[in-house]
This record gives C-alpha cells, structure tokens and sequence, in this order.
C-alpha cells in the first residue's frame, strides 16, 4: 500500500537479531501491527501496538515506535530459521480497516 | 477451535469464465473482511461485513465483483467475468467485531486467470 513502506529483503545469520523496519503516513492511525506470512499460508499477527505507546516487548519480538518520525521497527532476537518468512508491517484506519505495507522477506541463514 | 476455513483453495480457469470463493470465518466473530493479495505486495482489503451488512466496499470492482453474507456467517465472494488482471490470492479474514484488534486470517484461494 503506497501508505505504509517497507524494506524489501532482510538476511540475517541464525541466533542474530533482525530488525525491520516500516514508515507510515496516517498519524491518525491508532494501532501498528505487525504480522508474519509463511509460503502457501495465511497471515499470522504477530503483534501489535497502540499508538501511544513507545515500545512493546513480547518474548523475542520488540516493537519500537516513533510517533513523530511515523516509523515503526519489529526486532526479532535470536533469529531461527523458523522465523523466515515475509513480514508485513500494517496501519489500522477508521473501523480497523488495515492498511498492509509491501512486506519485507527475511532470510535465515544457518 | 477451527480458524477461517476458504475453498477452494487453488483455481485456474480461463478469462472471461465465472469464479466464486467460499469463506467460513471463526465461530462468533461477527466482522468478516476479503483482502486481495497481488503478487509481492500486501493484502488490499475488497469489502467488511458486520454481520450481514457489507459496510465498507469502497474498493470493490462492482462491475465484476460481487459478494453476499447472507446469514451473517459464511460467506462467497464471485467474480464474472474474470479478467487476466484478476489472479492474485484471495484472503479472507474474521474478528469479532469491527472494534476488535485481531484479524484471524485464512490461507487464500490463489486464483489463476489463463
């Protein structure tokens, strides 16, 4: 979606942190989402943030959130190969109508 | 508990021939979205249902697209003719109602127009 940019390709070594990152436009968007996309399967959320929060910690993921730069960050720490996937980074708008970035493709290399 | 159930969920047909999609979302989840998915981009969403009622279908090409919810449950989502331009994967989606955070997503049907 031309609201929400993301990064398109991240590669990292398994056991490494990965961040990627995601800008958005509307600043009227109350939560940020993060979901994950596996081939041949649906959307999984990950995790998701209100917007006036700052940073959200849920087990290996931390979501950062910069209000004022419209930027948005998903850190995945000990990176497995599990965890390659496409992720997509999301803005909600007026009755939770989401606004999906391009996503970004992580790679786990081991 | 079962999540959102689609089918089929693969299809090719040829252009210009009818296709339909069949979606079950999660028991009791009110709200049910259908999202198209282009090729290395993100799901755009086509149209939301409250129950029966389509409230949001701003970015649904009426002209060939149609969908109806009639029970306020499942839900079928068809497109006549179908267009080359068509082929993408479709998603559709569910919450429990239209204040909820969490979308529960199926795992598309991808459509081939040849």
């Amino acid at each position: 979606g031309e609201d929400v940019e993301q990064s398109l390709f991240l590669s990292v070594r398994e056991g490494d942190s990965s961040v990627i990152n995601c800008t958005y436009t509307d600043s009227s968007s109350t939560y940020l989402y993060w979901y994950k996309q596996e081939p041949g399967a649906g959307l999984q959320l990950l995790t998701y943030i209100f917007s006036n929060m700052d940073m959200k910690q849920d087990q290996r993921l931390t979501v950062l959130l910069n209000k004022k730069d419209k930027h948005l960050s998903l850190r995945i720490a000990d990176t497995q190969t599990g965890d390659s996937a496409i992720y997509f980074c999301a803005e909600s708008k007026f009755g939770n109508k989401l606004v999906f970035g391009a996503g970004t493709i992580l790679r786990v290399k081991s | 508990e079962a999540g959102v159930v689609q089918s089929p969920r693969y299809k090719i047909i040829e252009k210009k021939q009818p296709v339909a999609f069949w979606c079950n979302p999660i028991s009791g989840h009110n709200t049910l979205y259908w999202y198209r998915q282009n090729l290395g981009q993100g799901p755009e969403l086509l149209i939301r249902y409250e129950n029966e009622e389509a409230v949001d279908d701003s970015q649904l090409p009426k002209d060939r697209f149609s969908a109806e919810r009639l029970k306020g449950v499942d839900s079928t989502l068809k497109i006549q003719p179908a267009e080359l331009g068509d082929s993408a994967v479709y998603l559709c989606a569910s919450s429990l109602d239209y204040r909820s955070n969490e979308q529960f997503f199926g795992p598309g049907t991808r459509l081939t127009v040849l």
